[in-house]
């Protein structure tokens, strides 16, 4: 069974940044573009960022351009999101997904930004 | 980007009977490559998204069959026939065609 183990989230405060990871196992992570989706409290799914396989591609929602990076260590199977310039909106619990069409999810991380 | 509505956003629904989501979009969704990325995904209270239904109709493995998904185009609906206390929660459409992704607001579906 495929299993997506997210850390990483923490309390930080409005400007400051924090990295995201997920942990892959139980199938082959190179071969599988991976996503990140975000879910503030008590509201819907947003999509964030996806990544391709070979790290050549990377799409982003407009709402974080510049502000996030995502990266990925196949060799570790591992998926990143660097996270700057945190906003208060930016509080949610943050998933990672297998696939161009995000067919598995982690159990989510819960970033918090606060002063 | 390409906007999803869901109707209702909330669905009340007696044990054993049907019920039935509608997803719309404002674009079509049939991709360059032929398929139509539109997948369904069902979050209980207090868990993560499962995928329920991909490319319109497919449902992902372990999935009931009391769950459909038909549509084309920009017209989406899920059913939920014969629906268990299990079935609640939030339902969301989702486009998988254009960047970016989008999801619809999501369906409250309770059990009655």
């Amino acid at each position: 069974e495929v299993q997506l183990l997210e850390s990483g989230g923490d309390l930080v405060q409005p400007g400051g940044s924090l990295r995201l990871s997920c942990a892959a196992s139980q199938f082959t992570f190179s071969n599988y573009a991976m996503a990140w989706v975000r879910q503030a409290p008590g509201k819907g799914l947003e999509w964030i960022s996806t990544i391709s396989t070979d790290i050549r591609d990377t799409y982003y929602a407009d709402f974080v351009k510049g502000r996030f990076t995502v990266s990925r260590d196949n060799s570790k199977n591992t998926l990143s999101l660097q996270m700057n310039s945190l906003r208060a909106e930016d509080t949610a619990v943050y998933y990672c997904a297998k696939g161009w069409q995000m067919e598995s999810w982690g159990q989510g991380t819960l970033v918090t930004v606060s002063s | 980007d390409v906007v999803m509505t869901q109707s209702p956003l909330s669905l009340p629904v007696t044990l054993g009977q049907s019920a039935s989501i509608s997803c719309r979009s404002s674009q079509s969704l049939v991709h360059s490559d032929g398929s139509t990325y539109l997948h369904w995904f069902q979050q209980r209270p207090g868990q993560s998204p499962r995928r329920l239904i991909y490319r319109v109709s497919d449902r992902d493995p372990g999935v009931p069959d009391r769950f459909s998904g038909s549509g084309s185009g920009t017209d989406f609906t899920l059913k939920i026939s014969r629906v268990e206390a299990e079935d609640a929660g939030v339902y969301y459409c989702v486009q998988g065609t254009h960047w970016p992704r989008t999801f619809g607001q999501g369906t409250k579906v309770e059990i009655k």
